[in-house]
């Protein structure tokens, strides 16, 4: 069956970096394009990034451009988020999603903690 | 930046039927998606394609859409779908993903 397992989540201060994994596993990882979501505390949801299914194009809510990098290693199923200079703002869960050819959100990991605190 | 507008709470009495909309500008070419999300859990996809329920969705979820807004409709509400409710879609170019601010709907 398919799951995604995100990992790498904790606590840092301000200013840091910090890198997201999510292992894929049930599924043909390299044809799919993947997302991070993110949901701060009793906040909604919010898209963060997109990788297309070979990492060719990459796409990112304004909020992180230029800090955040997504990734992925199609060899060892597992998708990445780089994240730079880490703000306050940042703190969330976050979310490792599989898109479905019908642009849905079909799958999705229980979600890694993220506190950026002082 | 695109953005999705959805009411912030919707309440209904068990078994009225609830209605929650989601407003955004490029709705009338883009399809929407409907996730319901129950506390301390992931989403979970209702509707997608603005009117299509995935397998093992119940009847009652329905989706609807014209021109800006696109609604989710679940007849016969009952507790057990109390949840926080988020539209979905995409901005024009189709690279940059939204979701709607969330709808909290309670049954009562």
């Amino acid at each position: 069956q398919v799951q995604l397992v995100e990992s790498g989540g904790g606590v840092v201060q301000p200013g840091r970096s910090l890198r997201l994994s999510c292992a894929a596993s049930g599924f043909t990882f390299s044809s799919y394009a993947m997302h991070w979501v993110r949901q701060a505390p009793g906040k909604g949801l919010e898209w963060v990034a997109l990788i297309s299914y070979d990492g060719s194009n990459k796409y990112y809510v304004d909020s992180v451009k230029g800090r955040f990098t997504i990734s992925r290693d199609n060899s060892q199923n597992t998708l990445y988020l780089q994240m730079n200079s880490l703000r306050v703002e940042d703190t969330a869960v976050y979310y490792c999603t599989r898109e479905a050819p019908q642009l849905m959100f079909d799958y999705w990991g229980l979600g890694t903690l993220v506190t950026v605190s002082s | 930046s695109y953005e999705l507008t959805q009411p912030p709470s919707v309440s209904v009495s068990p078994g009225q039927t609830a209605r929650i909309t989601c407003s955004g500008d490029a709705l009338p070419k883009k399809y929407a998606y409907w996730y319901q999300q129950k506390s301390g859990q992931a989403p979970v996809l209702v509707i997608y394609e603005d009117i299509k329920r995935p397998s093992g969705i119940p009847e009652k979820f329905s989706g609807s859409s014209s021109g800006t807004m696109t609604t989710l409709t679940i007849s016969g509400a009952q507790v057990e779908d109390e949840a926080d409710y988020y539209c979905y879609s995409t901005d024009t170019s189709g690279t940059h993903r939204v979701f709607g601010g969330g709808t909290k709907l309670t049954v009562l």
